[in-house]
């Protein structure tokens, strides 16, 4: 099976800095992982995946670095906002497993 | 694109009664569904995978006589708490998967179950 896990479950970084989540997984069969964020009261939000080809993918103030020899991924938020201010989960999957597992999740706050 | 809706956004209901929740993808076929719990300040705990036409596959603990789920078409899933109890009150949500060569899946925003 797989479990996920995050580093901490709370992060509190100021605004326009950057923003460093982690993530650790536990089956090296994992192939694939997928960062969301899910605000207050909503269901989780697509920010970025990654499939293990890769190491690093970059979106739009978001990049995912994945390092499959430690088993380990993050999310780095550019700059960050007040809106940025969310809980975020880590969550992965491997071949033909269908289901995602997820980590426990990181709340991010944002000092002004 | 890849929207998902859910209705209704919460429910609050007597113990002893089912309460049906509808998940919807708006803009693609979703050939899979997810339902998932959450508890306050929890992760995701997934409770059963549906694939359009065919039976619900249930985690490990999570009663399927309880959970009903139908899947009937490729853009409507629908969860039946029955014989709701306070213990069930949650956050319900559901997931959809865009085709089956992808493992992306995007979210409804959710039901928030209260059982008095």
């Amino acid at each position: 099976g797989e479990s996920v896990g995050l580093h901490l479950p709370t992060l509190s970084v100021q605004e326009g800095d950057n923003s460093i989540i982690n993530c650790a997984y536990s089956n090296s069969a994992s192939d694939y992982f997928i960062w969301y964020k899910q605000e207050s009261g909503k269901g989780p939000q697509f920010i970025i995946d990654i499939r293990s080809n890769m190491d690093k993918r970059q979106g739009q103030r978001v990049t995912v670095l994945l390092n499959k020899t430690v088993k380990h991924l993050s999310l780095q938020i550019a700059a960050t906002q007040p809106g940025d201010s969310a809980v975020y989960f880590c969550a992965a999957a491997y071949q033909g497993a269908q289901k995602l597992v997820f980590g426990q999740g990181t709340r991010l706050t944002i000092n002004p | 694109g890849a929207v998902v809706s859910q209705h209704p956004s919460w429910v609050i209901c007597k113990s002893g009664t089912s309460v049906k929740i509808e998940c919807r993808s708006l803009d693609f076929q979703a050939t899979t569904m997810f339902w998932y719990r959450q508890f306050p300040k929890q992760s995701l705990m997934l409770m059963a995978t549906s694939n359009e036409g065919s039976k619900a596959t249930y985690e490990q603990g999570v009663e399927k006589d309880k959970f009903l789920i139908n899947h009937a078409s490729l853009t409507l899933s629908t969860l039946t708490v029955t014989s709701a109890h306070p213990e069930d009150s949650s956050f319900y949500i559901c997931s959809a998967r865009m085709g089956t060569n992808t493992d992306t899946q995007y979210f409804g925003p959710g039901t928030r179950l209260t059982v008095l």
